[in-house]
């Protein structure tokens, strides 16, 4: 039972490089999240995903794009990466339509990006 | 759509109580969360209460919620170092399983 899983778990690109975070749960989670945590500035929601083929905008979606091509798995891609990106990025799902009436959010590991 | 506020910093001395606040803006709002993120790690779900309850108790956590006032609070008794971490509260609404978390409140506990 993996439970969330992001790859990679670190990661230092340049500036204007492009890169895809990947996040992949096991769980049949209807609901994925992609958040970042900057210290001082908390979790912030960057983009989420309330079913496969859906995508929407969080609190700070500028400089990224997702997609949810599976119900599965939910990629944050940088186009072109800038130093104000570097943070850690997690990736949570919630949710299970055919479960119990549950909306506890499993969280991934983290991913830690810098970008000089 | 929701939002939820919560203080960033709480420092306590070791065995004192520990008090992290949180409030909410959709009165709606049916499942409550507790998270907790230890120094490196992901998060992970510390407690939980439903909104048909004023009152959770867990060991040493107890949960109070004050629905009219859109409040949530998490106390930790007897507070050790080992809970130094970021506590989140995060909020689901009626109708939706979408949640909502708090910016996080990072506590520190002074030996």
């Amino acid at each position: 039972n993996a439970g969330v899983t992001q790859t990679p778990k670190f990661r230092v690109l340049k500036t204007g490089q492009s890169m895809t975070l990947l996040c992949a749960q096991d769980m049949n989670h209807e609901y994925m999240y992609w958040y970042r945590q900057d210290p001082g500035m908390g979790l912030r929601l960057i983009h989420y995903s309330v079913g496969e083929g859906t995508t929407a905008k969080g609190e700070v979606p500028d400089g990224y794009n997702v997609s949810r091509l599976k119900k599965q798995n939910f990629l944050l891609g940088l186009e072109s990466a800038a130093p104000s990106q570097t943070s850690v990025y997690f990736c949570a799902s919630s949710y299970n339509q055919g479960g119990p009436p549950n909306t506890e959010a499993f969280f991934g590991q983290g991913t830690r990006l810098t970008v000089v | 759509g929701e939002d939820v506020e919560q203080s960033l910093f709480l420092s306590v001395r070791e065995g004192d109580s520990s008090v992290i606040n949180c409030t909410y803006t959709d009165s709606s709002s049916t499942y409550l969360y507790w998270y907790k993120q230890e120094p490196g790690a992901g998060l992970q779900l510390l407690t939980y209460i439903f909104s048909n309850m004023d009152m959770k108790q867990d060991q040493r956590l107890t949960v109070l919620l004050n629905k009219k006032d859109k409040h949530l609070s998490l106390r930790i008794a007897d507070t050790q170092t080992g809970d130094s971490a970021i506590y989140f509260c995060a909020v689901a609404g009626a109708g939706s399983y979408q949640l909502t978390f708090g910016k996080g409140t990072k506590l520190s506990v002074i030996p």
